[in-house]
């Protein structure tokens, strides 16, 4: 069974760059069965994907976040990673790392982080 | 975009009570549709995926249906452990998330 978790700053500055690392363990991100993505949710709000990313590093982004999101595997640490651009306090929410079934694009997430709260604020 | 609207919002409902939620896509997604329960504080756990195929470990009760652009998950008799939040996502196109549907206790 896979166990995903997130690390990372919980407080980014407007403007600067959010950086969150998911560290994957019980099975390997080369896996050509799964996908690994980011989701986000606002505090009181619903979830919105961000992207996700096969090992490979075929990458897929939310178009409404495409222009500030890159997403990128290590797998030599079996990790991956969000980077976010520009961010403004628009930006402040609970990040998930997750894993995704799929076959020629990402499906749906099955395995999911704890999530971490990252706050934009000066 | 494919847009995801659910309905209701917010239900209110008792134990035992036999509970469905509606959800509707903007545009034909076949049956990439998945359901997924979230708790307070804690990350979504996957419930259903294709319309109506139950993931692993996910108690009989819950049952999905639907296909192209109108689908319902049915909670066939409400337990204490599902008052949550209910969300639909589609995998057509992207991936997108509904707005999700409260279950509080009547």
């Amino acid at each position: 069974q896979l166990q995903l978790q997130e690390s990372g700053p919980g407080l980014v500055k407007p403007s600067e760059t959010l950086s969150l690392t998911c560290t994957v363990s019980g099975g390997s991100i080369s896996s050509s069965t799964y996908y690994w993505g980011w989701i986000r949710q606002p505090p009181g709000k619903g979830l919105e994907w961000i992207g996700s990313s096969y090992y490979s590093g075929s990458t897929y982004y939310n178009p409404s976040l495409k222009s500030r999101v890159t997403i990128s595997v290590d797998t030599s640490k079996n990790q991956f990673s969000l980077k976010l651009s520009s961010v403004t306090a628009a930006d402040t929410a609970v990040y998930y790392c997750a894993s995704l079934k799929g076959g020629s694009s990402p499906y749906y997430f099955d395995y999911w982080g704890q999530g971490t709260l990252i706050t934009v604020s000066s | 975009d494919i847009q995801m609207t659910q309905s209701p919002s917010t239900l209110s409902a008792s134990v035992g009570d036999r509970v469905t939620i509606t959800c509707r896509a903007s545009q034909s997604i076949s049956s990439w549709l998945a359901w997924y329960q979230q708790k307070p504080g804690k990350a979504p756990k996957l419930l259903i995926y294709k319309a109506s195929s139950l993931e692993s470990g996910v108690p009989s009760r819950f049952s999905g249906s639907g296909s192209g652009t109108e689908f319902t998950l049915t909670i066939s008799s409400l337990q204490p452990d599902d008052f949550a939040t209910y969300y639909c996502q589609q995998y057509n196109t992207y991936l997108t998330f509904g707005g999700g549907t409260k279950v509080e206790i009547k």
